[in-house]
């Protein structure tokens, strides 16, 4: 089974500060990785699919990259919106393994 | 608009059996693969099941493999998820999602609220 390790699992940081969530493979899921956000109480939100697709809707400080076994998602400016938790995910038709997640909280 | 709607979980004890419904409204079940994901209170993400359009295709993670059962009624544009053998490791919230396919590259992009189920004696 194909496993996800997420960094950091915490992170603090600053209205306006860049911020980067780093997921790794246990072996190369090529781009079928997913991005999501999820806030207390609530359901996830897709954020990111096939590594780099942003999802309708979403706004663009939100980027992914990366291909094989190492993948990032960057916000680029922090909002009060975004501290949340976020999710890393490889999928593909039929299963799809998460991440840990890493809670973005406010320094 | 698009909605999921979970229903059927609660209060259970440990080996004791609950079967999840998630009522579709705004999308044609038929025409995807679906999911279920759980989450313990306080912890992250689990996925448990798949299951292809046409239910040829079913899986399940190795957690819950042979005591929980996906299933759907496309008629009724509903999925299910049987749960039997419960244990206390199995509570948490339980969500059904849309899936990714290859004409549906975009995995989970529609959720449910979720249904708490709790397996306690």
């Amino acid at each position: 089974d194909i496993q996800m390790t997420q960094s950091p699992s915490t992170l603090s940081a600053s209205v306006g500060d860049r911020v980067t969530i780093t997921c790794r493979a246990s072996q190369s899921i090529n781009i079928w990785l997913a991005w999501y956000q999820q806030k207390p109480g609530k359901a996830p939100k897709l954020l990111i699919y096939k590594a780099s697709s942003l999802e309708s809707g979403v706004p663009s400080r939100f980027s992914g990259s990366g291909s094989g076994t190492e993948f990032t998602l960057t916000i680029s400016s922090l909002q009060p919106d975004d501290f949340a938790t976020y999710y890393c995910q490889q999928y593909d038709s039929y299963s799809g393994t998460f991440g840990q997640g890493t809670k973005v909280e406010i320094k | 608009e698009v909605q999921l709607v979970e229903s059927g979980g609660g209060l259970v004890k440990p080996g004791g059996s609950l079967r999840l419904s998630c009522a579709a409204s705004g999308l044609t079940l038929s025409s995807h693969n679906m999911n279920w994901v759980r989450q313990a209170p306080g912890k992250g993400l689990e996925w448990v099941s798949s299951i292809s359009s046409s239910s040829s295709y079913i899986n399940y993670a190795d957690s819950v493999k042979g005591r929980f059962t996906i299933s759907r009624d496309n008629a009724k544009n509903s999925l299910y998820l049987q749960m039997n053998s419960l244990r206390a490791e199995d509570t948490a919230v339980y969500y059904c999602a849309r899936g990714a396919s290859p004409t549906q590259i975009k995995p989970n992009d529609y959720w449910g609220q979720g249904t708490l189920v709790t397996v306690s004696s």
